[in-house]
C-alpha cells in the first residue's frame, strides 16, 4: 500500500541507549519531516529535509540526528536517549513547494525508562 | 516568529448542531494556514488549507474555515456535526515568506460530538 510507513510502532528503551526510528515513503516526495507530539505542546518540528542529502534543524533538534541518503527514507536517531524524549514521533512528507499538505505516518510511541 | 493558538482544549457539541473550532495565528508575513485532524493512534490527516484568494475555504468531510486577516483567525466550522467528527483537531501556520515547508502547529482541540 503506497504511503508513509513508520517503524517500529512502539519502542521501549533505556536511558543512554541509542535508538533509531525509521520512516519510509513511496510517493517520492521531496520534503520529509520529523515531529514529536507531547501533551500541551502539540506537534514540534525536530528536523526536516528538502531533498536527499539536505537536512536542517527544526524547533527542537537537540539530542537527535537525521540522515537522508535516499529520497524515500528519513531515519531519526536518538544518540543517547533521555526520559524527556519519551514522546510520540511522527514522520511526514510533502511535495515540493508551493505549499503542499503534509502526509503523516501513524507514529512511533517511544518510552525511555 | 510564527505561532498558533487554539484557545480551547476541548469542544463539546451535540450531533446535528454547528461546530466551530477556533484558531488564531501570528506570522510576520502572509500566512499559509492549515487544519488537520487526528484520530486515535493515527497520524494527522489534512482537512483544508488557505493560501490566497477567497477567505472561505472548503475542505474534506464537509468542513470549512474562514480566514480573517484583521483578527488573525482561521476558525474551522461545520454546519452539522456528526459523531464521527469526534477527534483531535490541529491548526497550523507557515509564513509564506520562508523557504521551507515546515509548519508550526497549535496544541490541538479535542472535539467531542454528543449523540
Amino acid at each position: 500500500d503506497a504511503g508513509i510507513t513508520q517503524s517500529p510502532r512502539y519502542k521501549i528503551t533505556e536511558t543512554g541507549r541509542q535508538v533509531t526510528l525509521m520512516c519510509h515513503q513511496t510517493w517520492s516526495h521531496s520534503y520529509m519531516f520529523w515531529y514529536r507530539q507531547d501533551l500541551g505542546h502539540g506537534l514540534r518540528l525536530i528536523y526536516y529535509s528538502a531533498a536527499a542529502d539536505i537536512t536542517d534543524k527544526g524547533e527542537v533538534p537537540d539530542g537527535y540526528v537525521v540522515s537522508r541518503s535516499k529520497t524515500e527514507n528519513f531515519p531519526l536517531t536518538l544518540e543517547s536517549a533521555t526520559r524527556s524524549q519519551t514522546s510520540v514521533y511522527f514522520c511526514a512528507s510533502s511535495e515540493i513547494d508551493p505549499p503542499s499538505p503534509l502526509h503523516f505516518g501513524n507514529g512511533t510511541r517511544l518510552t525511555v525508562t | 516568529a510564527q505561532s498558533v493558538a487554539q484557545p480551547e482544549d476541548q469542544v463539546n457539541v451535540a450531533e446535528g448542531n454547528p461546530l466551530t473550532v477556533k484558531c488564531t495565528y501570528s506570522v510576520s508575513g502572509n500566512p499559509y494556514l492549515f487544519w488537520y485532524v487526528q484520530y486515535p493512534n493515527r497520524g494527522l490527516q489534512f482537512l483544508l488549507k488557505y493560501i490566497t484568494g477567497d477567505n472561505l475555504v472548503k475542505g474534506s468531510y464537509g468542513f470549512e474555515a474562514e480566514f480573517n486577516k484583521s483578527q488573525t483567525s482561521f476558525h474551522l466550522k461545520k454546519p452539522s456535526a456528526l459523531v464521527s467528527d469526534s477527534a483531535l483537531y490541529f491548526c497550523a501556520v507557515r509564513d509564506a515568506q520562508t523557504g521551507a515547508n515546515n509548519l508550526f502547529f497549535g496544541t490541538g482541540t479535542r472535539l467531542t460530538v454528543i449523540p
